[in-house]
């Protein structure tokens, strides 16, 4: 059974950064795409970046272009997302999900990483 | 591509219909998916492609549309279907969300 395992929450600071992780278990994420998807309270879930890991190429929503980096590790099939220059308005839960693409339907997700700012 | 759902809030008593819809600002042709979500997880995959069930899924859920129009139908309502359902198109780039329709088992 597929499991995309997230770090914990995380507490920062107006203008630091975060980083947050997304480990795949149970396939490995040859053929998939990984994705970033926020959920701020009250709000829309909202795609933020995507990352093909075994070519660690990604594309990012403009909302994010330059405040958000993925890279992954295909050695422990695990994703990475740092934000930064956080502010108030990046307080939400950051969910990873794992797609064909960027453009597809997403079949499995993290569990969620609440980041509080 | 703005997806508005309606309608916010759908009570409905057990064994019943429930009729969740989505429009698109634009066409999203027929990549149109809805997940569930229940308080505490992570949005659940249930349709696909419009109207292709994900794995696991009863045969209760089913999807429809087209164009810009979409339907999520439960066709007999039990109380674990209390949750918020979102639709997602992923025709055009950035895939975005609908904000959900709160379904409320009476």
């Amino acid at each position: 059974q597929v499991q995309l395992v997230q770090s914990g929450a995380e507490v920062k600071k107006p203008g630091s950064s975060v980083r947050v992780s997304c480990r795949s278990s149970g396939d490995t994420l040859d053929t998939y795409t990984i994705s970033w998807v926020r959920q701020a309270p009250g709000q829309a879930l909202e795609w933020m970046a995507g990352i093909i890991p075994i070519f660690g190429t990604s594309n990012y929503a403009q909302n994010f272009q330059g405040r958000v980096a993925l890279s992954a590790d295909k050695s422990t099939s695990t994703v990475y997302m740092e934000l930064s220059s956080l502010t108030s308005d990046d307080t939400a839960l950051y969910f990873c999900a794992r797609g064909y693409s960027s453009q597809t339907q997403f079949d499995f997700w993290g569990q969620g990483t609440l980041v509080t700012v | 591509v703005v997806m508005t759902q309606s309608p916010v809030i759908l009570s409905v008593s057990p064994g019943e219909r429930a009729i969740l819809s989505c429009r698109g600002g634009q066409r999203v042709n027929s990549k149109l998916a809805w997940y569930q979500q229940k308080p505490g997880q992570a949005p659940r995959l249930l349709i696909y492609d419009t109207s292709t069930r994900a794995t696991g899924v009863p045969a209760r859920f089913s999807g429809s549309g087209s164009g810009t129009e979409f339907t999520l139908t439960i066709s007999s309502l039990r109380s674990e279907d209390s949750a918020v359902y979102y639709c997602h198109q992923y025709n055009n780039w950035p895939s975005t969300f609908g904000q959900g329709t709160k379904v409320e088992v009476k």
